[in-house]
Formats: structure tokens, C-alpha cells, sequence
């Protein structure tokens, strides 16, 4: 099963760039990397996905190695309001089928 | 124009009692899925329907029974409820087939069930 590591926690000051980062060294070869965002009393939010090098939205930017075993999601100049729970997601195949797997995900504190 | 709804957004009862959750999406999506949100906050898939039909159970007890009546609702129903099964419940819709590479999946607001 391919799962993913990621820090527990993070804090952060309101204007930094915060970078998370996730393990996947299980990935498989067609697997995309996904990233979501989970509010207090909310539902996971969709945030950005890769393959292979880098992606960018109007959100955040994920860099992803050659070796695709690892993940970075960074959200430049955080604020207040990006205090939230973030997931990182590969596809994970079993006997069942297709299915992704959310980790512990990383609870991000941004301080004023 | 809520693209993923859930009802109720609360849930009280007591234990033993039979209780069911609806979901709908008005995204066009063809699966639709059911998570578990523990006081851990772990995410867990309960279950996967593509087009009205099972594609995922994960090991959920028998208690548990999702139904489709179409591909844009998934209700959840719920007998003998336990303790343990309070939790706050998602239910999502995403385009593609179960976790195809590059699915993105849409999450409704959350239906958080407290059995007393």
C-alpha cells in the first residue's frame, strides 16, 4: 500500500513561505500526488496535484523529485486564515481497487 | 448552489437506534464516496460508488449499508448504532473512477453523528 509521512505539526508566522513536506516512497509508477486542505468543522478542500516536477496555482506550488519518493507543498506568504489541516495523497491500488489514502495529515498554526 | 451537500449537519441519538445520512452532488460526478472522521481526526474511506455501483468497502461492519438511488446521491444508513461510531461523516464525489491517477475529489460539509 502506498502511504505517506508527514510532520505532525507546524507553526508558522503570518507573511512566511511554509513548506510541507510528504513520503511516498511506495508510489506507484501512474500514481499523482494530491494535495488537500481541511478547516475546523469543514470537509478537505482540494488544493493542488502533480505528477512530476513542479505545479503552480493561485494557492500553492508542489515540487516533486525525479524519484517522485517524496513531495513538497509550499504556500508562500501564509496568513491567519491557511490555520488548517493538510493532506497529501497518492493513489493506492489493492485487491479492491483504486483508492486513496489520507494520512495523519499536518496540522499548520500560523501565528500573527 | 452547494456542489456537495450533506443531511443532517448533526446527528444525536441514542445507542441502538437505526439512523441513515443523505449526500447529494450536483457536479455530474460518477463516484461517490463515504469517509469516517474519528476524534483523531484520521480520514477514513468507508465506501466507493461508481455509476450506482459498489466499487470500494472497507472492511465496514455489516451495520453500515450505503444505497444509490442515482449516481448523483449515496445515503448512508446506519443500524444499531454503537458508541463507537460517532464520528463525523464526509461524503465526496469526484469525476473519475476510484482513486484513478489524477482524481480530485469534491467533500461535502460533514454530518457529525454523536451516539449517546
Amino acid at each position: 500500500l502506498a502511504k505517506t509521512t508527514q510532520p505532525i505539526s507546524m507553526d508558522s508566522y503570518e507573511g512566511q513561505e511554509v513548506n510541507i513536506t510528504c513520503s511516498h516512497n511506495n508510489i506507484a509508477t501512474n500514481d499523482y500526488i494530491t494535495w488537500y486542505q481541511q478547516f475546523p468543522s469543514q470537509g478537505p478542500r482540494f488544493i493542488i496535484q502533480g505528477y512530476k516536477t513542479k505545479v503552480t496555482n493561485e494557492v500553492a506550488s508542489l515540487f516533486i523529485p525525479a524519484d517522485r519518493k517524496s513531495s513538497t507543498l509550499s504556500l508562500p506568504r501564509v496568513s491567519l486564515s491557511d490555520t488548517a489541516v493538510y493532506y497529501c495523497l497518492v493513489g493506492d491500488r489493492d485487491t479492491g481497487g483504486f483508492k486513496t489514502i489520507f494520512g495523519a495529515g499536518t496540522r499548520l498554526f500560523v501565528k500573527a | 448552489d452547494t456542489a456537495v451537500s450533506q443531511t443532517p449537519k448533526y446527528l444525536v441519538t441514542q445507542m441502538g437506534n437505526d439512523k441513515s445520512i443523505k449526500c447529494e452532488q450536483n457536479l455530474g460526478h460518477d463516484t461517490m464516496y463515504w469517509y469516517k472522521q474519528d476524534s483523531k481526526k484520521f480520514l477514513k474511506i468507508m465506501f466507493s460508488y461508481n455509476n450506482k455501483e459498489l466499487i470500494i468497502n472497507e472492511t465496514v461492519p455489516n451495520r453500515f449499508s450505503p444505497k444509490s438511488p442515482d449516481k448523483a446521491h449515496l445515503n448512508l444508513h446506519i443500524n444499531s448504532l454503537e458508541l463507537g461510531d460517532s464520528a463525523v461523516y464526509f461524503c465526496a464525489s469526484s469525476p473519475l473512477a476510484s482513486g484513478d491517477r489524477g482524481d480530485t475529489q469534491y467533500f461535502g460539509p460533514g454530518t457529525r453523528l454523536t451516539v449517546l
